[in-house]
């Protein structure tokens, strides 16, 4: 058990440039979960895996916004046209099934300029 | 929707102090409620948890009861040390219907544990 994987850890670029994260999950976690976080405020929830189903997306993920997880296994979310306001830590959990612990990743950090 | 408050911080204690972070919650269901910790540099680690009404999470030290009656899950624990210094996140989840699980946090709580 290696813990979820996230890269980069950290991603500075210009306004106007597309970004994407990579996310690997634990293995055999079938559920994956993206969150933004900005200074000073907890986690908000972006979108939800449940092997390679997208089932839920929440009303902050705009059309900018855009996430997949081919076969299952890792996920990307891929951010096109970057805005200073899109600039927050995004992280990436995954659990195993109901009921059961969530774990996060070390997140990468976004910031625009 | 659901919602998490936690008590407005920071929170600057001496070493062996006791400890209270106060939450509370709106639930449309019933949620699994949780306690996260995020260490300088490093992602969010559970805590502890609890799945109904009335049970206790514990774990380092640290306790919380989940009150359904007063919507609350507050965390304490007895003698802080310096190593507990960290942001502290109360979050609910739940796992019925279209739910899936996701978690629904409160803004955090930075706690500064001076020797």
């Amino acid at each position: 058990d290696t813990g979820v994987s996230q890269n980069p850890r950290h991603k500075i670029t210009k306004r106007g440039q597309n970004v994407t994260f990579r996310c690997d999950p634990i293995s055999e976690h079938n559920r994956l979960y993206w969150y933004r976080q900005t200074l000073g405020q907890g986690p908000e929830f972006l979108t939800y895996f449940q092997n390679e189903a997208q089932l839920e997306k929440s009303r902050l993920l705009s059309d900018r916004f855009s996430a997949e997880r081919p076969k299952g296994s890792f996920s990307t979310l891929e951010i096109q046209r970057t805005e200073q306001g899109d600039s927050a830590m995004y992280l990436c959990a995954s659990r195993r099934q109901r009921n059961t612990e969530a774990f996060f990743g070390q997140g990468t950090r976004l910031t625009v300029v | 929707g659901n919602s998490v408050t936690q008590m407005e911080g920071p929170v600057t204690l001496s070493e062996e102090a006791f400890l209270t972070i106060n939450c509370t919650y709106t639930a449309t269901g019933y949620p699994s409620l949780f306690w996260y910790v995020q260490y300088p540099g490093e992602g969010l680690q559970l805590l502890l948890k609890a799945t109904k009404a009335d049970d206790k999470g514990s774990n380092k030290g640290f306790e919380a009861t989940y009150r359904k009656e007063t919507t609350s899950f507050h965390l304490e624990k007895g003698s802080v040390q310096v190593s507990d210094s960290a942001v502290y996140f109360c979050a609910l989840s739940e796992d019925g219907g279209t739910s899936y699980g996701k978690l629904t946090f409160g803004q955090g709580t930075i706690l500064t544990v001076h020797p």
